[in-house]
């Protein structure tokens, strides 16, 4: 159980353009969501926290008119990468927990997303 | 703030061996800390956690060890095989909030 999807799993782009990432809890609702980035031979960051119904949480540093996030439902959030340009070719990856707060995030298998 | 490492450490074992990745944490507020290990082209897989409360907690083949004087964690895999070669994270979770950090990590390569 406790399965999250994220599609599409790449993605390959033109500089100028946005891309879309969605991002599933496929057997439990969460009303939070989180969005990290993860560049080669790094760890992962946290960009954002997708809250159900509201707006999100964007981490310091973190443009959110750039990438936009959209919670709509309880099993949905999607991040869009708005003009997305060369810098922002990086691994994506959504999680979120179906248990209390104290209690581990399940990740989706990421997206890959280089602008070209 | 975020602890994000410029290089992957990497440690090496034989197969059979044991393997301990360590980890220092930033946050001596974080009350709950989890184990990751991540494939190449995959996210992240959950693999033990611990509270603040204990300093040890078992698991199959895998110990995590906390000890909050000094922020360290580690995570012991008892007779390491070529499938957990991997890049292992650990995760610090502050009390009150939902959000995790994840720390540097560390690239296990298990030699055949």
């Amino acid at each position: 159980g406790a399965v999250v999807s994220q599609h599409p799993s790449w993605v390959i782009c033109k500089s100028g353009t946005s891309v879309k990432i969605e991002c599933r809890s496929l057997d439990f609702q969460a009303t939070t969501m989180f969005w990290y980035r993860q560049f080669p031979k790094q760890s992962l960051m946290l960009m954002a926290t997708s809250n159900e119904g509201s707006k999100a949480t964007y981490e310091q540093g973190v443009e959110k008119d750039k990438f936009l996030i959209n919670h709509a439902s309880l099993t949905l959030s999607t991040l869009t990468v708005t003009s997305a340009h060369p810098e922002d070719s990086s691994f994506y990856i959504c999680s979120a927990r179906p248990g209390a707060t104290d209690s581990p995030l399940h990740f989706g298998n990421g997206t890959r997303l280089t602008v070209t | 703030g975020e602890s994000v490492g410029l290089h992957l450490p990497t440690l090496s074992v034989q197969e059979g061996d044991n393997s301990i990745i360590n980890c220092a944490y930033s946050n001596s507020a974080s009350d709950y800390f989890i184990w990751y290990k991540q494939e190449s082209g995959k996210g992240p897989q959950f693999i033990i956690d611990i509270r603040s409360n204990m300093d040890k907690r078992q698991g199959q083949r895998v110990t995590v060890l906390l000890n909050k004087t000094v922020k360290h964690l580690s995570l012991q895999i008892a007779a390491t095989q070529p499938g957990d070669s991997a890049v292992y994270f650990c995760a610090e979770h502050l009390g009150g909030y939902q959000k995790v950090t994840f720390g540097t990590g560390t690239k296990l390569q298990v030699i055949p």
